[in-house]
């Protein structure tokens, strides 16, 4: 499969536990992008990654959110001390840096997610 | 007062038949217009970029309308399989990320 991956799919864990999320995208995209989405709304988007540097980052992350793309291709996110209100799908999507029509260029390509419970 | 509002539905539709809906966007400086599909517990999906001239790709039609800041959907000959979340997505600023709508459901009734 060469679509973009995430690992696990599900993850359930108390109030108090910290997680880590992994995020596979395509192979040749440099572009990585992490969004968050609740019962009910859109994706929100959390944070950007340009091979391995972030460069930007949501008022939606907070201190207890972070995530790293060591070396331009997986990248993790970590969510510290969870709370109830973490619980939600978290989604990657990659796309290429090439320019040009709007599906080659543009599309971001958007993996399977990890669906966090914080119980 | 969200960035992208979107009607909720569900718009209960017979197969067969054309459903349109549209949404609204705030930031005059959206730069590029998608409609994305988003299937129960799935990922969201392109289905199809919106461009000013309005395009049609096979039954689905998109417009565009920068003045008024809103876009539309339109599904001709509903089948059973367009049965779905249809998410209104903006992009804006320099590193291209989204800015989605809540999404409008759309359910197809044979």
């Amino acid at each position: 499969d060469t679509g973009v991956s995430q690992d696990p799919r599900h993850k359930i864990t108390k109030r108090g536990q910290n997680v880590t999320f992994r995020c596979d995208p395509i192979s040749e995209h440099n572009r990585l992008y992490w969004y968050r989405q609740t019962l009910g709304q859109g994706p929100e988007f959390l944070t950007y990654f340009q091979n391995e540097a972030q460069l930007e980052k949501s008022r939606l992350l907070s201190d207890r959110f972070s995530a790293e793309r060591p070396k331009g291709s997986f990248s993790t996110l970590e969510i510290q001390r969870t709370e109830q209100g973490d619980s939600a799908m978290y989604l990657c999507a990659s796309r290429t840096n090439l320019a040009g029509g709007p599906v080659g260029g543009n599309e971001q390509f958007f993996g399977p997610g990890t669906r966090l419970t914080v119980l | 007062r969200k960035e992208v509002e979107q009607d909720p539905g569900p718009f209960n539709v017979p197969e067969g038949a054309t459903v349109a809906f549209n949404c609204t966007y705030s930031n005059s400086a959206s730069q590029s217009f998608f409609w994305y599909r988003q299937d129960c517990r799935k990922e969201p999906k392109l289905l199809m970029s919106v461009y000013s001239s309005g395009n049609e790709d096979g039954r689905f039609t998109a417009q565009l309308n920068r003045a008024s800041q809103y876009i539309s959907l339109l599904i001709r000959d509903s089948k059973l399989s367009d049965s779905a979340t249809y998410l209104c997505v903006v992009k804006f600023g320099s590193w291209g990320k989204l800015q989605f709508g809540a999404g409008t459901q759309v359910v197809v009734t044979p």
